[in-house]
C-alpha cells in the first residue's frame, strides 16, 4: 500500500541551526501538507501546498519556516534558525484531491528537538 | 476556530464492548474526518463523512455527522486491544485540518 515516508524519524539539532525535513508524498498525490504537534497538544496545520506554490499557510509558518518541491518526488520543510518552542513531532501529509475533498494520508513524523 | 473538540478526553472501556466518541465543531465544514493515533507514532485515517452526509460505515467503525448541531460521533463496535490509541476529528475547510485534541481509548483486555 502506498505511503507518506519521512526522514529522517528523529533530528536533535541546536538552537540557532537550520533543519531540514524530509518527506516523499505519495506518487500520485498533489497536494502536500506539513502539520506539527508538541508533545501532549493538538496537531497544528503549518502549510498546505499545491501546483508548486503555497496553497495556505497558518500564524505559526513565519519567514523562518520554508517548504520546497525540489524534484517532483521529494517535500521538504526548512526550518531557518531554530528556537527552543519549535521542538515537535512534525508530520508531512498529501491527498489525491486535496482535504477538502478527499483523506490525507499521514507519514510516520519528525521528532524535532531542539536543545 | 474551525478546531473540532473531542468528548470525552479519555475512555476506558473491557474488550468487546463498544466506545463512543463524540466531536464538536465551530463553522462550515467540507467534510470531517477521524483518524487514529497509536502512541508516538503518524495519523492513521479512519473514515471521512462529507457535508451532505449523515451516517457512514466502515468495518467496526460508525461515524454519524449533524451539521444543525455541529457535531459528529464515532462509534467502534466490539472493540479490541488493538484498538488502544488516540482518535481525532478534523474538520476540514479552507486547504486544510484542524485537529481537536483527542479522546484516548484503552482497551482493557
Amino acid at each position: 500500500e502506498p505511503e507518506v515516508t519521512q526522514t529522517p524519524s528523529h533530528q536533535v539539532t541546536q538552537m540557532g541551526q537550520e533543519v531540514i525535513l524530509r518527506c516523499v508524498p505519495i506518487s500520485n498525490h498533489l497536494y502536500f501538507y506539513w502539520y506539527r504537534q508538541i508533545l501532549g497538544q493538538k496537531v497544528e496545520f503549518l502549510v498546505s501546498f499545491y501546483n508548486n506554490e503555497i496553497s495556505e499557510k497558518s500564524e505559526i509558518f513565519d519567514d523562518q519556516f520554508s517548504v520546497e518541491r525540489p524534484d517532483g518526488s521529494n517535500f521538504t520543510l526548512k526550518i531557518r534558525s531554530t528556537k527552543l518552542e519549535d521542538s515537535a513531532m512534525y508530520f508531512c501529509a498529501s491527498s489525491s484531491q486535496g482535504t477538502t475533498k478527499a483523506e490525507a494520508f499521514f507519514g510516520q513524523g519528525t521528532r524535532l528537538t531542539v536543545v | 476556530s474551525q478546531q473540532g473538540e473531542e468528548d470525552p478526553q479519555a475512555l476506558s472501556i473491557q474488550e468487546g464492548e463498544n466506545a463512543t466518541m463524540n466531536c464538536s465543531y465551530k463553522t462550515s465544514i467540507n467534510n470531517l474526518q477521524w483518524y487514529r493515533q497509536n502512541s508516538g507514532r503518524g495519523l492513521v485515517h479512519l473514515i471521512l463523512i462529507r457535508s451532505n452526509e449523515r451516517e457512514k460505515h466502515s468495518g467496526r467503525l460508525r461515524v454519524t455527522l449533524d451539521t444543525s448541531k455541529k457535531s459528529s460521533s464515532l462509534l467502534i463496535t466490539a472493540s479490541r486491544a488493538a484498538d488502544t490509541a488516540s482518535y481525532f476529528c478534523a474538520t476540514a475547510y479552507d486547504y486544510k485540518l484542524s485537529f481537536g485534541a483527542g479522546t484516548t481509548v484503552t482497551v482493557r483486555a
